[in-house]
């Protein structure tokens, strides 16, 4: 089975702090992604990566950042935490696949619950 | 942008009956994938079911099936026989690429005994 996991369930940090948060993959998958989930909005782009050192900003990249040193680890970071950063933050992976039709979906990890006071 | 839309923020089913939730999307475009994707409360999201735009034959999972109308762009879930552990929050998403994967804002669902 892709196991998914994030470094922490839930986390309370103060407004102005750089926090960390951490996601690795052990199934070699080159895609990994990075949401955050709020109520009545659904799951959010933020950042993406398709390979080591890569990053493409989603929909919400503002206020954040990451960092992909490893194939299995896609960190998200707030650069100064604020208020409005306070959410739930999924991460997923899926592999590349190549072929025409062939999709594979993501697979998420049991998020990141932030509390930002 | 791709949009999609789930109109029911919350419904209930009783135990062991059959309930329907609903997805609508706006695209422009003919090869997509659709997912309905399924969060239990303070657990992992994980995939329910499928379907591949360029396929006719709705897509089944046990008991979970699919109404893809794709001239309608309309994408519901049917859950038969409901079970309590069906309780959760059900998230629709489309895809076109890999990297550009939309969420509708999700339907929360409560079985009841």
């Amino acid at each position: 089975d892709v196991k998914v996991t994030q470094s922490s369930r839930y986390l309370v940090k103060r407004t102005g702090e750089k926090v960390f948060l951490e996601c690795v993959q052990d199934m070699d998958h080159e895609n990994m992604f990075w949401y955050r989930q709020d109520p009545g909005l659904g799951l959010r782009l933020i950042y993406f990566s398709y390979d080591v050192k890569m990053k493409e900003k989603g929909d919400i990249p503002e206020g954040y950042s990451v960092s992909r040193e490893k194939k299995e680890r896609f960190s998200l970071i707030l650069e100064s935490a604020s208020t409005n950063q306070t959410s739930m933050y999924l991460c997923a992976s899926t592999p590349l696949v190549r072929g025409r039709n062939i999709i594979r979906e993501q697979y998420f990890g049991p998020g990141t619950r932030l509390t930002v006071t | 942008a791709q949009t999609v839309t789930q109109s029911q923020p919350e419904m209930s089913v009783q135990e062991a009956e059959t309930v329907t939730l609903s997805c609508t999307y706006d695209t422009s475009e003919n090869n997509y994938y659709l997912f309905w994707y399924k969060q239990p409360p303070s657990r992992q999201m994980i995939l329910v079911i499928r379907q591949e735009a360029y396929k006719q034959q709705n897509a089944t999972e046990n008991r979970f099936s699919v109404n893809f109308q794709k001239a309608a762009k309309s994408f519901s879930l049917k859950i038969s026989d409901s079970q309590l552990g069906d309780t959760a929050m059900y998230f629709c998403a489309f895809m076109k690429m890999y990297n550009d994967m939309r969420f509708g804002a999700g339907t929360r669902l409560t079985v009841k005994p």
